[in-house]
């Protein structure tokens, strides 16, 4: 049973491109979170989702960032017109069931840089 | 807002010794609080994990204890070994909220 895979691991755009980052979350699980990590900080969540539905993105950025998980296929992270900011470590995980005392299993991380 | 906090960068310690890492949190709400380890260029693993209505779990070499009245709980690794040389955080969660709220992370050295 493979772990969460994400791709790409490492991720160089320049500023203004578009950034698409991929998560397959764990077999049988339906639940995928995002969550950033910028250098010497914590993991700050982004976006929680079910299949087909947000369920909670307050920690999304208004502008620029979006996230799916469509029926099928992999959750797609993707960042529009990327800035330096947007620099970071993003993860994702995924459970089985929604946040409990359960622990979610997180993927490599895509290391994204922007030029 | 920092609902989680770890307020020590870094620890190092002795192996053989006892390590303890601390955390402290302002939201009575949490339901759960886990423990997750980090080494560079990996995904979190998780730890431990304890219920609010706990005031202390143990898994082997792991202890985690809650003061709920302190709203802070700490991580107990005894004898701490080299390989448990990686960055730990605490997370706190919600069930009501959906989030996880993560600290920022202590890194633990063992020194051989």
């Amino acid at each position: 049973n493979a772990g969460v895979m994400q791709n790409p691991r490492h991720l160089v755009r320049r500023r203004g491109q578009e950034a698409r980052l991929r998560c397959s979350p764990m077999k049988g699980h339906s639940h995928v979170y995002w969550y950033r990590q910028l250098p010497e900080e914590g993991l700050k969540f982004m976006v929680y989702l079910q299949k087909e539905n947000i369920i909670d993105e307050s920690g999304m950025p208004k502008e620029r960032f979006s996230a799916e998980f469509p029926k099928e296929g992999p959750s797609i992270l993707r960042i529009q017109q990327v800035v330096r900011g947007d620099s970071a470590a993003y993860f994702c995980a995924s459970s089985p069931r929604s946040p409990s005392g359960d622990e979610q299993y997180f993927g490599p991380g895509t290391r994204l840089t922007v030029t | 807002d920092q609902q989680v906090k770890q307020n020590s960068p870094s620890l190092s310690v002795q192996e053989g010794r006892i390590s303890i890492l601390n955390c402290d949190y302002t939201n009575s709400m949490f339901d759960y609080f886990l423990w997750y380890k980090k080494y560079p260029a990996e995904g979190p693993t998780f730890l431990i994990s304890i219920s609010s209505i706990k005031d202390k779990n143990e898994d082997g070499r792991f202890t985690v204890f809650l003061n709920k009245s302190a709203k802070h709980l700490s991580l107990h690794i005894v004898p701490s070994q080299p390989g448990d040389s990686a960055v730990y955080f605490c997370a706190a969660v919600n069930t009501g909220g959906f989030k996880t709220i993560f600290g920022a992370g202590t890194r633990l050295f063992v020194k051989a």
